[in-house]
């Protein structure tokens, strides 16, 4: 199975400061189309998990462009430019690459 | 608006089974592959169960294999988690989420393994 490595697995940051999460796979997850199965997801307290990023750094409609993913084959980072209240929760990066798909473990984004 | 609904919540026994449904609307069904996740309390996410859009393939996390069976009725918008011989580590909250980009993801459901 693939490893999701997720790095840091906590982070407080104040409002308007940057973040930076890393995820790292055990395997690259280019796929035999050509295309990075990597997602971003945020789950914020008591709500189901919602995506952020697609396909390494497309942009979900209506997530604001303070978010930013970037990566390629087994190295990847999830930015945020200027962390908003709204920004709290646990994210988590998923590959769609290989079966059994997985996720990473989490980060908890705290405000400082 | 895409939606999906899951239901069938509950405390089951041991050895026991049970089975989730997620209703969807919004968009065509039976153009999807759809995916079952779950979340154990206090922890992270794990993928357990993918379904083609026509049913032809089926994929299973390792955790579930022979005891779990995900299946579809593009009739009725409909995907289904039947769920056999239930262990306590199978007490989690079931989501279900659409398509190989987990772009739309439900409310989730809570299903307990107790005695």
């Amino acid at each position: 199975d693939v490893v999701m490595t997720q790095t840091p697995v906590s982070l407080s940051v104040a409002i308007g400061q940057p973040a930076s999460i890393s995820c790292k796979s055990s395997q690259s997850l280019v796929g035999t189309s050509g295309k990075t199965y990597l997602n971003w997801l945020l789950q914020r307290p008591g709500q189901s998990p919602k995506r952020l990023i697609y396909l390494v750094s497309k942009l979900d409609s209506g997530i604001p462009d303070r978010f930013s993913g970037s990566g390629s084959e087994t190295d990847f980072t999830l930015k945020i430019s200027r962390v908003e209240a709204d920004d709290l929760g646990v994210y988590y990066c998923l590959q769609g690459t290989h079966f059994p798909y997985t996720f990473g473990a989490g980060t908890k984004l705290e405000l400082k | 608006e895409v939606q999906l609904v899951e239901s069938g919540e509950g405390l089951v026994q041991p050895g026991s089974s049970m089975k989730l449904s997620c209703v969807a609307s919004g968009f065509t069904f039976s153009n999807y592959g759809m995916n079952w996740i779950r979340q154990a309390p206090k922890k992270g996410l794990e993928w357990i169960a993918l379904i083609y859009y026509d049913s032809s393939s089926k994929y299973y996390a390792d955790s579930v294999k022979g005891r779990f069976t995900i299946s579809r009725d593009n009739s009725k918008n409909t995907l289904y988690l039947e769920m056999n011989s239930l262990r306590s580590e199978d007490t989690a909250m079931y989501y279900c989420a659409r398509g190989g980009h987990f772009d739309y993801w439900g409310q989730g459901v809570m299903v307990t393994v107790s005695s």
